[in-house]
């Protein structure tokens, strides 16, 4: 079993239609990455969580510690959302390793 | 446009010969790093450098030697290559040092194949 499990692995929906990633660990960690990555392209880090929940735009990304589980949600999705997303953890013991989710690759219909 | 870019995203390559990855970041950042990717999907540091300094230099083969010309540019270059070797090696990089405090960009992996 992987240390870090993300669900589902693939989603399609519609444009409009309220989106949920959900990220489960089994690891201490310090810090949890949301990134994404469009076709061909590279991996940009969207959030950064330790605590509580955060939010950019239409994207909001939640995380609870004592459960050790983070959520990314995207409201009004939009075609251009269509990437893949990402969820990786920073083990308690190190500043620079991650351990990184398979990713969920979304697919927003317009 | 790309945040961190690194190429080639593909490499297939004989046992023995020498290979470089290239890394270019346009966000302005001080550190970036070279991790190596393990089939449980654990990134591994290998080097980190701020300011074009090496930071970072875990216990990696040196076969493997990075070169930072300036702060948006950190290459590896990887001298005989092994088949232990064959990995997905990716390029980061971020404002401050760590990831524990602030975010990482990745550039797009690329795939090592050593046959």
């Amino acid at each position: 079993k992987n240390e870090v499990e993300q669900s589902p692995q693939n989603l399609t929906a519609q444009e409009g239609e309220f989106i949920t990633i959900n990220c489960s660990y089994s690891v201490g960690i310090s810090a949890l990455h949301w990134l994404q990555q469009h076709p061909g392209g590279g991996i940009v880090s969207l959030f950064m969580l330790s605590s509580g929940k955060k939010k950019h735009g239409r994207l909001i990304a939640t995380i609870n510690i004592q459960e050790k589980h983070s959520s990314l949600h995207i409201t009004a999705s939009h075609p251009r959302d269509s990437a893949v997303y990402i969820c990786a953890v920073g083990p308690l013991d190190s500043n620079y390793q991650l351990i990184w989710g398979a990713g969920t690759k979304l697919i927003i219909k317009p | 446009d790309t945040a961190v870019s690194q190429t080639p995203k593909y490499l297939v390559t004989q046992m023995g010969n020498d290979k470089s990855i290239k890394c270019e970041q346009n966000l302005g950042h001080d550190t970036m790093y070279w991790y190596k990717q393990d089939s449980k999907k654990f990134l591994k540091i290998m080097f980190s450098y701020n300011n074009k300094e090496l930071i970072i230099n875990e216990t990696v083969p040196n076969r493997f030697s990075p070169k930072s010309p300036d702060k948006a540019h950190l290459n590896l270059h990887i001298n005989s290559l092994e088949l232990g070797d064959s990995a997905v090696y990716f390029c980061a990089s971020s404002q401050f040092l760590g990831v524990r405090n602030t975010e990482a960009f990745f550039g797009q992996g690329t795939r090592l194949t050593v046959v």
